[in-house]
């Protein structure tokens, strides 16, 4: 069974720049969350997708946006890119059913990427 | 808000010692907590879910336990592949699958 797959594993970019990540979710799961890793925040939830709509957003800038394809892959992309930026970028998805349903959620590898 | 606090912050164990961290939690309604472990540069990987105060799980050399506000990953006679960051994350009721996590704690387990 495939786990959950990011893609790229590695970005550097340039101030002013932006970039464009993806995740697909296990097969099956609906759900798809993202969060942002540093060092120093730990990880910090940016937005959850299901069936196509954002169904939470955490407290983050509007440069930072995502979207949910029909097949349950979602993109996330960060416009204008600062210095502080730079961070582990972790998508994990889950069946997202709701509260009738016990859950599991599964992260990717992560997508490490480097502003500089 | 829901809040996560893990506790220590670092652990240095030798192998073969057992010992646990800890994983407090304020949450309005617990729908899960849930526990990972992470290597550096890598993702969390899942351990277990727990839904209900009382619940125990058991995985290999882990164990984790549920109170109402608080949760126990036990480890037993650990190997140095044990060593990693361990995560804890509340999912509190309603129709997101947001996870609030803590900061982790550091496990070092030395042969």
């Amino acid at each position: 069974k495939a786990g959950v797959t990011q893609t790229p594993r590695y970005l550097i970019k340039t101030r002013g720049q932006q970039v464009t990540l993806s995740c697909s979710p296990i097969s099956g799961h609906r759900s798809v969350s993202w969060y942002q890793q540093t060092p120093g925040q730990g990880l910090q939830f940016l937005f959850e997708y299901f069936s196509e709509t954002q169904r939470n957003k955490g407290n983050f800038p509007g440069r930072f946006s995502g979207r949910q394809f029909s097949n349950s892959r979602s993109e996330m992309n960060v416009s204008t890119l600062e210095l502080g930026d730079s961070a582990l970028y972790l998508c994990a998805s889950s069946f997202g059913w709701g509260n009738s349903v016990r859950t599991e959620a599964f992260f990717g590898q992560g997508t490490r990427l480097t502003v500089v | 808000e829901d809040q996560v606090t893990q506790s220590p912050e670092a652990l240095r164990l030798q192998e073969g010692e057992s010992s646990s961290l800890n994983c407090s939690y304020t949450v309005s309604g617990l729908r899960g907590l849930f526990w990972y472990r992470q290597d550096p540069g890598k993702g969390p990987e899942f351990l277990f879910t727990l839904y209900s105060a009382g619940e125990e799980k058991e995985k290999e050399r882990l164990k984790a336990t549920l109170t109402k506000k608080e949760s126990f990953l036990h480890i037993t006679a650990p190997k140095p592949e044990d060593s990693a960051t361990y995560l804890c994350a509340v999912l509190h009721q309603g129709g997101s699958e947001k996870l609030v996590f803590g900061k982790g704690t550091k496990l070092t387990v030395n042969p």
